[in-house]
């Protein structure tokens, strides 16, 4: 069954460096995503992703964050200068169509920031 | 602002023991409104989309429904492979999605 892969599973940096988080989405989906979650916390949007541009982004993705299709495999989230708030799961997910709700999600990537 | 309420937080259930789990909403215009299950240390993994007031979904042994105010998860004869947090999420027009916070569901053998 196809599913979505995160690498890695858990990165630990320390505060004000860069961390890139990498995806591969389901092979013949077009829409992707980026959420996090903080510990014992709600599912956030973070960013959607179409036709190599975002397409929506939430008041948490500011200009510390970037996303990228670098080829045509991979979709990356890039957090610069880190801060210690930084550090939550990230989940990549992606879609066949937008809005259909079934959006299939990796097993996320745990940052920690120390 | 849309607003996505789930109750109880927790649940625990024995097995067999059917019951239900709660999503209240407030949206302006809903396009959709999504159960998921999630598993500690994994990501949600998808179940239902609901449309409209009236519509039902079945899965197994859950069922959802949906209403103007609120969704229903009913869960029936459940087992322990059924324990995980349980979200909801909607989507207003326009919008990407807002996840409530989940309820926790343990089902004892």
């Amino acid at each position: 069954e196809p599913e979505v892969t995160q690498t890695p599973s858990h990165q630990v940096t320390q505060m004000g460096q860069e961390v890139i988080l990498r995806c591969v989405p389901i092979s013949n989906h077009l829409y992707f995503y980026w959420y996090r979650q903080i510990l014992g916390q709600k599912v956030e949007f973070l960013v959607s992703f179409y036709n190599n541009e975002i397409s929506e982004k939430s008041e948490i993705f500011d200009d510390q964050f970037s996303v990228e299709r670098p080829d045509g495999s991979n979709f990356t989230l890039k957090i610069r200068s880190t801060k210690l708030e930084d550090s939550a799961m990230y989940f990549c997910a992606s879609s066949l169509a937008p809005n259909t709700g079934e959006l299939f999600f990796g097993e996320g990537s745990r940052l920690t920031v120390l | 602002e849309d607003q996505v309420t789930q109750s109880p937080e927790a649940l625990r259930l024995q097995e067999g023991e059917s019951s239900s789990l709660n999503c209240s909403y407030t949206v302006s215009g809903l396009r959709g409104l999504f159960w998921y299950r999630q598993d500690p240390g994994k990501g949600p993994e998808f179940l239902f989309t609901l449309y409209s007031a009236g519509e039902e979904k079945e899965k197994e042994r859950l069922k959802a429904t949906l209403t103007k105010k609120e969704s229903f998860l009913h869960i029936t004869a459940p087992k322990p492979e059924d324990s995980a947090t349980y979200l909801c999420a909607v989507q207003a027009y326009g919008q990407n999605f807002v996840f409530g916070p989940g309820t926790r569901l343990s089902v004892l053998p």
